[in-house]
């Protein structure tokens, strides 16, 4: 089992409509999370980090976390084109402060 | 407030010359990672390190492949005797010291191997 999972997708998404992206991790002491968006070509950005269990809302963005689950998403409200990338997940080991990431989920926002 | 400074951007080395790419955190990081690209695929670990130490470099193949991050300087990937399948996209990404923060990625070396 991998520590980080998201599914590859592509998750396609009508524009306008709203995105739900997941993420399931193996190590019961993470206690960080983040959200990180990238471009074709592009380096990854940060675009949310959570902490607590329950919602962290930014615009258009929401990060859910529930660590009994251990289990964290983004939501994307009023899809739009330019929300399409990859959407990586990734975690802080406990242990090592090592990020750990997962393998991306593809979205595509149809217009 | 300087992000995170990878150099050079792009980097053309013939089949088994050496490849340095380089790596400035931003200001107060002291962790640093960097990860490979392939067109396509998702980021591959490579290597964590953290100010003079290497804390975790099962993700960097045995064989041709370095890394150090000294106590002064920028982090340094280096690639002896590239072949082709060396091609790829590198970032590097920079984190404080202590956790619960977000690192941040350079704008990734695009090294490609004729």
């Amino acid at each position: 089992q991998k520590e980080v999972e998201q599914n590859s997708g592509p998750l396609s998404v009508p524009e306008g409509a709203i995105a739900s992206l997941n993420c399931t991790y193996s190590d019961r002491g993470s206690q960080s999370f983040f959200w990180y968006r990238q471009y074709s070509g592009k380096s990854p950005e940060l675009i949310m980090s959570i902490y607590s269990n329950g919602d962290k809302e930014d615009g258009r963005f929401t990060a859910q976390l529930n660590k009994a689950s251990q289990y964290v998403s983004l939501l994307i409200r009023d899809s739009q084109p330019s929300d399409s990338a990859t959407y990586l997940c990734a975690v802080l080991r406990d242990s090592n402060y090592q990020l750990i990431w997962g393998a991306g989920t593809k979205l595509i926002i149809k217009p | 407030n300087a992000g995170v400074m990878q150099n050079p951007r792009h980097l053309v080395r013939r089949r088994g010359q050496e490849a340095r790419l380089r790596c400035s955190p931003m200001k107060g990081h002291s962790h640093v990672y960097w990860y490979r690209q392939l067109p396509e695929e998702g980021l591959k670990f490579m290597v964590y390190l953290q100010k003079e130490n290497i804390i975790d470099e099962s993700g960097m193949p045995k064989e041709r492949f370095s890394a150090e991050f000294p106590k002064e300087g920028p982090s340094i990937l280096r690639i002896q005797q590239v072949v082709r399948g060396d091609s790829a996209a590198y970032f590097c990404a920079s984190s404080p010291i202590s956790g619960n923060t977000e690192a941040f990625f350079g704008q990734g070396t695009r090294l490609t191997v004729v």
